[in-house]
């Protein structure tokens, strides 16, 4: 079935440094991908997304592209901020259905130290 | 617009009772989804209801179950609740069609004792 692999944490970066969280999937079809993030106690905020090959998703300084022949949706962030600390999660939709239904990866834990 | 919304926050039971969750979803969204996270397992998919059905859950017991109303709010059900049923229990909702994004409501967490 479909899977979700992401990079283990915790990442401790200092503020201003550059962010890579990797993220590669395994998909039968062409699902699309997203990120979320998880602030302390709170629920997953949608961060990013995209729908087909080669697409870039952004939002708030972060970016992540669609990598077909790497299956890969490596998120970016050129300088972090105290306030990106948080957990993020990548994920996929579900590709053998139109269910909408997502499949996550583990998690990334990003500390960031002023 | 209103995102999705979650009840209660905060939620505590004893071992063996029973805790109802509630769910409104984005006005105009008609499928709703369940996820559990639980401390060190991570996101896993519990229950999805569409136009009112249950269409497809994950790997739980029958103890959870849940129903989808007509506005196409849900509630999700745990029976004879267990230590290990404490965690964030999330709703999301999704407008029908391909490529459509999943947005997740607050959490309503459940802490058994």
């Amino acid at each position: 079935g479909d899977s979700v692999t992401q990079m283990e944490g915790p990442v401790t970066l200092s503020e201003e440094a550059f962010l890579t969280i990797n993220c590669t999937y395994t998909a039968t079809g062409y699902p699309s991908l997203f990120w979320y993030v998880q602030y302390p106690g709170e629920g997953l905020q949608l961060l990013l997304k995209a729908t087909k090959a080669d697409d870039k998703g952004s939002n708030k300084g972060f970016e992540a592209t669609y990598r077909k022949e790497t299956t890969s949706f490596h998120l970016e962030k050129g300088s972090v901020q105290v306030s990106d600390s948080a957990v993020y999660f990548c994920a996929l939709s579900e590709s053998s259905s139109n269910t909408g239904k997502l499949i996550f990866g583990q998690g990334t834990t990003l500390q960031v130290k002023p | 617009e209103a995102g999705v919304t979650q009840s209660p926050t905060h939620l505590i039971k004893t071992r063996g009772q029973q805790a109802t969750l509630r769910c409104s979803p984005i006005s105009g969204h008609t499928s709703v989804y369940w996820y559990q996270q639980a401390l060190g397992l991570g996101l896993q998919f519990l229950l999805w209801y569409d136009e009112g059905e249950e269409r497809n859950r994950g790997n739980f017991p029958p103890r959870f179950s849940g129903r989808q109303f007509p506005n196409y709010s849900s509630e999700l059900n745990v029976n004879a609740l267990e230590l290990e049923d404490s965690a964030l229990y999330l709703c999301a909702s999704l407008t029908t069609g391909v490529g459509n994004t999943i947005y997740f409501g607050e959490g309503s967490w459940l802490t058994v004792v």
